[in-house]
């Protein structure tokens, strides 16, 4: 089984600062990486597929990049309602694993 | 317009059975992989299963044996039995549908808690 890890846990910035996640695989998931984002009492929304892809609707802001096992989610200036979990996920072999998340709050 | 609605959640005994359902609109069940994902109380998401449009299935280590996925296309509905349920099973569970390499669309969740 791929074991995803993101860093940091918790991530503390203010409106307007830059955020940088990074999901981390225990082997090479190729380009087989999605990037969400969830809210308290909701589903999680899918921001990046395939690493780089923005899904449908999602802002400029929020970019992905990577491939093999080192991934980033940027999110280059953070609007309030950006202030979330971000979970990555991956697909391999046709099974499926999530990372931990990555709290993003307010300093 | 896309929509996933789930249903069956509740309260069961450990060792107790149950059968989420998930009603799909706007598109075709058949045509799509289909997941269940399920998230314990203050916990991070854990991907359960998936069955891909040729009909393939496949599951995360902790519910493989226990829980089975399946579809109805007359109904345009995902299934998901869960037997022989441990409290550590209690969680919202989610149906999404996926696409490429994301998941778009997930339902608005359905709770099932085990306990005596």
């Amino acid at each position: 089984e791929i074991v995803l890890t993101q860093s940091p846990a918790t991530l503390s910035l203010s409106p307007g600062e830059r955020a940088t996640l990074s999901c981390r695989a225990s082997q090479s998931v190729s380009s087989y990486l999605a990037w969400y984002q969830q809210k308290p009492g909701q589903a999680p929304r899918l921001l990046i597929y395939d690493a780089s892809n923005r899904a449908t609707g999602i802002p400029a802001r929020f970019s992905g990049s990577g491939s093999g096992t080192d991934f980033t989610l940027t999110i280059s200036s953070l609007e309030p309602e950006d202030f979330a979990v971000y979970y990555c996920q991956q697909r391999s072999n046709r099974i499926f694993t999530f990372g931990p998340g990555t709290k993003v709050d307010i300093k | 317009e896309v929509q996933l609605v789930e249903s069956g959640g509740g309260l069961v005994q450990p060792g107790g059975s149950l059968r989420l359902s998930c009603a799909a609109s706007g598109f075709t069940v058949s045509s799509n992989y289909m997941s269940w994902v399920r998230q314990a109380p203050g916990k991070g998401l854990e991907w359960v299963s998936v069955i891909y449009s040729g009909g393939s299935t496949y599951y995360a280590d902790s519910v493989k044996g226990r829980f089975t996925i399946s579809r109805d296309n007359s109904k345009n509905t995902l299934y998901l039995q869960m037997n022989s349920l441990r409290a550590e099973d209690t969680a919202v569970y989610y149906c999404a549908r996926g696409v490429g390499g994301g998941t778009d669309y997930w339902g608005q969740g359905t709770l099932v808690t085990v306990s005596s």
